[in-house]
């Protein structure tokens, strides 16, 4: 069975750092990675999307990696800002029309 | 990607009661999913919610509890029924979406649900 695991749990920095979120997952037969973000009380909103075949994907500020031999991914987030302030999950797609094994998410806390 | 209009966004209801979520898709899709999301924790999936088919349930869920409606390829709904004050949380809809070489999944904006 298929497990995701986000380190750490919970994070605070203040505004301008570079950091970085970890995700690792125990089956490495994965289909897809996906990276979301959560406001408080709200719905998730799709950040980044890596196939299984490739190694990282890159949007704005965000760029995600995959290593699906080691069964990790991380998220690194390149000068930080208040507004980045959310949960942030990582969910994995072992195949076809399955659905996704989510993470606990990381709880990020940007000071300004 | 495919945008999935959820509703209601939230509602506080009385204990015994039953909810209705609703979820709109503005593309056909082969797959739906219900989650729910508790306090400070992460996704649970309910059921996979399938057309023409009765949905699958996961461990610790039933269709008692949880019966799912998906009536056509753009359209499914989770009623949550006899409620308790356990059931407060985040109620989510996703689907599978693909599109100009997107094949990830979006989701719903959430129904956040208080029992009192």
């Amino acid at each position: 069975k298929q497990e995701v695991t986000q380190i750490p749990a919970a994070l605070s920095v203040p505004e301008g750092e570079n950091l970085v979120l970890n995700c690792s997952f125990t089956d490495s037969a994965i289909y897809n990675l996906q990276w979301f973000r959560q406001d408080p009380g709200k719905g998730l909103t799709s950040l980044l999307l890596i196939q299984s075949s490739q190694r990282e994907q890159t949007s704005g500020r965000l760029n995600a990696s995959l290593d699906k031999s080691s069964g990790r991914s991380t998220l690194y987030i390149a000068a930080s800002q208040p507004g980045d302030s959310a949960t942030y999950l990582c969910a994995v797609k072992t195949a076809g029309n399955t659905p996704l094994v989510f993470g606990k998410g990381t709880r990020l806390s940007v000071i300004a | 990607s495919a945008v999935i209009s959820q509703k209601p966004s939230r509602d506080i209801c009385q204990r015994g009661t039953s909810l209705t979520i609703q979820c709109q898709v503005d593309s056909q899709v082969t797959m739906m999913f219900w989650y729910r999301q508790q306090p400070g924790q992460s996704l649970t999936l309910i059921a996979t919610a399938n057309q023409g088919s009765e949905a699958t349930y996961e461990s610790g869920f039933v269709i008692d509890k949880f019966p799912i409606s998906r009536p056509n390829l753009t359209f499914s709904t989770l009623t949550v029924s006899n409620m308790s004050p356990e059931d407060s949380s985040i109620y989510l809809c996703s689907a599978n979406s693909v599109g100009q070489g997107f094949y990830g999944y979006t989701f719903g904006s959430g129904t956040r649900l208080t029992v009192v």
